[in-house]
């Protein structure tokens, strides 16, 4: 089946360690993204990729990085620098081409630094 | 930037009643996205639009362009239909990413 993964569904971290969320897809497609959802917000742009070894910030880039070593994978990591790392973080795929672009969304990770 | 604001934020009514979110945005979009989100996080695609209307089963998504301005319509609502609705727009040509609004939570007592 296709489809995007994120492991693990829940995390939990002490303050101050860097730590990494996983987002693999099987789709094909060549744009990848990442999310942060806090309660009562809406979602909000991390980073993105469009091809891979290419990214780009997002609104909220401060304190996370990115690498797109492989066109399937898209890891995020959340670095001590993040002030409030404590957020459900989702991941997105869309194919580039074609006007508009339909985004397929994992399932999330909940990261919780305690 | 795009701002795009939902409404109303919470919602509930009785089984059966027909429903209707509203989306407004603030800049014009090459296309709108309404999204269904569970309780446990998970996000699924309901329509993507950039112009008319869109029909599903008993859902209903419109979109008028000029106004910007997008409705969501559920008929003959059912408890499984519980859950928050998020209106999202890609404001750019190119696969940059979403612009969100907030969500509407929806609870349908049967």
């Amino acid at each position: 089946d296709g489809g995007i993964t994120q492991s693990p569904k829940y995390l939990f971290r002490k303050e101050g360690q860097n730590v990494t969320l996983s987002c693999e897809q099987n789709l094909n497609h060549d744009a990848m993204y990442w999310y942060r959802q806090d309660p009562g917000q809406g979602l909000r742009l991390i980073y993105y990729s469009q091809i891979v070894n290419d990214f780009q910030k997002g609104d909220i880039a401060e304190g996370y990085s990115v690498s797109r070593e492989k066109k399937e994978s898209f890891p995020l990591t959340v670095t001590s620098a993040q002030k409030n790392p404590t957020a459900f973080y989702l991941c997105a795929s869309s194919i580039i081409g074609g006007n508009p672009h339909e985004q397929f969304f994992g399932p999330g990770t909940r990261l919780t630094v305690l | 930037k795009n701002e795009v604001e939902q409404s109303p934020q919470n919602l509930t009514a009785q089984e059966g009643e027909f429903i209707t979110i509203n989306c407004s945005y603030s800049v014009g979009i090459s296309a709108l996205h309404w999204l269904q989100q569970h309780p446990g996080g998970g996000i699924v695609s309901l329509f993507m639009l950039s112009s008319g209307k869109k029909k599903h089963g008993r859902l209903i998504a419109t979109i008028n362009i000029q106004e910007k301005h997008s409705s969501l319509h559920i008929t003959a609502s059912h408890p499984r239909d519980s859950a928050v609705y998020i209106c999202a727009v890609n404001s750019g040509g190119g696969a940059d990413g979403l612009t969100f609004g907030k969500g509407t939570h929806l609870i349908i007592q049967p």
